[in-house]
């Protein structure tokens, strides 16, 4: 069956420190792969996606690349701020098509010091 | 933007009681997602519909059942409640028919079963 795999948390850094968040995946076929953010109490927001291998997801200074050779979408940030402290979850879906569920890894909590 | 509606947010029952939480998808979207999420733990796909039909199924336990309305919005029928069912479910929506696969979550129903 499909699976993702995330570094466990929590994950401690000083503001402007660069992230990474490790994430792998197991999944027969092409699946596109995502990053949710859960801040306390919220719901999950679609931080980025890539939907084929070497695809590169940014936004908000986030930034994953699809390698399907390392089955990895590892997420990075060159500098990150208090405000990006929240629960990260990387996600895959198994097809390119209607009405298929999301897999999440385990999810890694950031906490950025000032 | 219109997000994905939730109702009710937070919801307390007994146990062996019935609940029914709403979803309401961004406008135009079509296909419907119902995700569990248990305190400290990624969510878990229960149940998803497409056009008003379901189209997957997941760990959804037989006590619990789901429909997809004609103004696409869907309703998670809950019955003979446990204590284990105690857990945030959140609604995700999106529109699969254009090419986007991303799913948008609504901001979740917090159920508390004592």
């Amino acid at each position: 069956g499909n699976s993702v795999t995330q570094m466990e948390g929590p994950v401690t850094l000083s503001e402007e420190a660069f992230l990474t968040i490790n994430c792998t995946y197991t999944a027969t076929g092409y699946p596109s792969l995502f990053w949710y953010v859960q801040y306390p109490g919220e719901g999950l927001q679609l931080l980025l996606k890539a939907t084929k291998a070497d695809d590169k997801g940014s936004n908000k200074g986030f930034e994953a690349t699809y390698r399907k050779e390392t089955t990895s979408f590892h997420l990075e940030k060159g500098s990150v701020q208090v405000s990006d402290s929240a629960v990260y979850f990387c996600a895959l879906s198994p097809y390119n098509n209607a009405g298929n569920m999301l897999t999440f890894g385990g999810g890694t909590r950031l906490m950025v010091k000032p | 933007a219109a997000g994905v509606i939730q109702s009710p947010r937070h919801l307390i029952k007994e146990k062996r009681e019935t609940a029914t939480l709403k979803c309401y998808p961004i406008p135009r979207h079509d296909t419907v997602y119902w995700y569990q999420q248990g305190p400290g733990q990624d969510p878990q796909f229960l149940i998803s519909f497409y056009e008003k039909m379901q189209s997957d199924k997941g760990s959804i336990p037989d006590r619990f059942s789901a429909q997809q309305f004609s103004d696409y919005h869907s309703e998670l029928n809950m019955s003979s409640l446990e204590l284990g069912d105690s857990a945030l479910y959140f609604c995700a929506s999106s529109q699969p028919g254009t090419g986007r696969y991303e799913q948008y979550f609504g901001p979740g129903t917090r159920l508390t079963v004592t």
